[in-house]
């Protein structure tokens, strides 16, 4: 039972590079979603996507893009790194219309 | 604005020393309320929803109770693996999605 699947699990990388953060999940939801964790701030959603075929902004969006490659895969990618997205980043997903999520076990991202 | 206040931020209990974690919330109609734990370096782990005021839900030596202002995670008897990052979460009307708030966790230590 691999439910929430991201890769990779750690990454640096320099200011200005860009990247992508994958997730995958087996378990047919329909909602996925990416959020990060920062000392003394908590879990923040960055983007969500409702089904397939959608997505939304959450509470901290500058500086991402994500993508619903299917009802699998949701993906989060930066443009262009900064300091600032130092983090732990956590893909989640449900069921729809349950909010009782699965998380993945995160990707720890350092940009120097 | 919804939010969500947890305290103590860490706790340190003897094994068998019972204790409250508490989770205060001001959310615009709250649509339920979620505990996880979280132990280092992975991603959270669900342990209950509650969805109205008087509801109680256990799991093991772990009670969670729910009033209209506050919820609590009672811990009877803990032992040293109970120790972790226990963090709530409230859906609300203002979420979309079927986002969450989180708040910021109380790191418990159980020493034996």
């Amino acid at each position: 039972n691999a439910g929430v699947t991201q890769t990779p699990k750690f990454q640096v990388l320099k200011t200005g590079q860009s990247m992508t953060l994958q997730c995958a999940q087996d378990m047919n939801h329909n909602s996925m979603y990416w959020y990060r964790q920062d000392p003394g701030m908590g879990l923040r959603l960055i983007y969500y996507s409702a089904s397939e075929g959608t997505t939304d902004k959450g509470e901290v969006p500058n500086g991402y893009n994500v993508s619903r490659l299917n009802k699998r895969e949701f993906s989060l990618r930066l443009e262009s790194a900064a300091p600032s997205q130092t983090s732990v980043y956590f893909c989640a997903s449900s069921e729809t219309g349950v909010w009782g999520y699965t998380f993945g076990s995160g990707t720890r991202l350092t940009v120097v | 604005e919804d939010q969500v206040t947890q305290s103590p931020e860490a706790l340190r209990l003897q094994e068998g020393e019972s204790s409250s974690l508490n989770c205060s919330y001001t959310v615009s109609g709250l649509r339920g309320l979620f505990w996880y734990r979280q132990d280092p370096g992975k991603g959270p782990e669900f342990l209950f929803t509650l969805y109205s005021a008087g509801e109680e839900k256990e799991k093991e030596r772990l009670k969670a109770t729910l009033t209209k202002k506050e919820s609590f995670l009672h811990i009877t008897a803990p032992k040293p693996e109970d120790s972790a990052t226990y963090l709530c979460a409230a859906a609300t009307n203002s979420n979309s999605g079927y986002a969450l708030n989180f708040g910021k966790g109380t790191s418990l230590l159980v020493t034996p």
